[in-house]
């Protein structure tokens, strides 16, 4: 069974620092990685999806890169904004016959001090 | 609408009581989703649906949760005799996804907030 885990569980840096969030997971066999953020009271807004032949995406201030072969993921944030507090969830998109769900960890809270 | 639309986005409701759950997609997603997110929690899996076929519900905790999509495109999740522990979150997701192509993201809408007293 897919399991994915995020470290660390909630991090508290101030404004300009720049951060990096993992995300491992026990099988190799993915299609693909999400990472979303989730708003309190909201609900998730993907922000990059990484294929499984490709080793990072970029946007904006975020990269996130992928290691299949060890099961791990991480999202740099750059020059991080009080803005960018909420949750953030990885997520791998599982090869299965039928369907193709996703397998989330449990995020990591952010929060961007002023 | 531009994204996943779920309704009511509050639903509080006594313990026993049936509830239901709406979907509406974005336009043209051919795969839909529901989820359960527990506070604190990432979200899980529950079912899916390619077009108006369910194709997994192997997510389904018990078999008081009910899902359809009968026409392809609205779903709902349905929940009898409902329990305390089915308090949650419940996030419905699309994506443009064809059954062999699993390379497209999925949209989540806000989800719907269930309390059960």
């Amino acid at each position: 069974k897919q399991e994915v885990t995020q470290i660390p569980a909630a991090l508290s840096v101030p404004e300009g620092e720049n951060l990096v969030l993992n995300c491992s997971f026990t099988d190799s066999a993915i299609y693909n990685l999400q990472w979303f953020r989730q708003d309190p009271g909201k609900g998730l807004t993907s922000l990059l999806l990484i294929q499984s032949s490709q080793r990072e995406q970029t946007s904006g201030r975020l990269n996130a890169s992928l290691d299949k072969s060890s099961g791990r993921s991480t999202l740099y944030i750059a020059a991080s904004q009080p803005g960018d507090s909420a949750t953030y969830l990885c997520a791998v998109r599982i090869k299965a016959t039928s369907g193709s769900r996703l397998t989330f960890g449990e995020g990591t809270q952010l929060t961007v001090n002023p | 609408g531009a994204g996943v639309s779920q309704s009511p986005r509050y639903k509080v409701a006594k313990r026993g009581q049936d509830v239901a759950l709406r979907c509406d997609p974005i336009s043209g997603h051919v795969s839909l989703f529901w989820y359960q997110q527990a506070l604190g929690q990432g979200p899980e899996f529950l079912t899916y649906f390619q077009n108006e076929a369910q194709l997994d519900k192997s997510g389904l905790p018990s078999d008081r949760f009910f899902a359809e999509r009968p026409e392809g495109s609205v779903s709902t999740l349905k929940i009898q005799r409902t329990q305390q522990e089915d308090s949650a979150v419940y996030l419905c997701a699309s994506s443009s996804n064809n059954r062999g192509l699993s390379n497209q993201p999925q949209h989540f809408g806000d989800g719907t907030r269930l309390s059960i007293l």
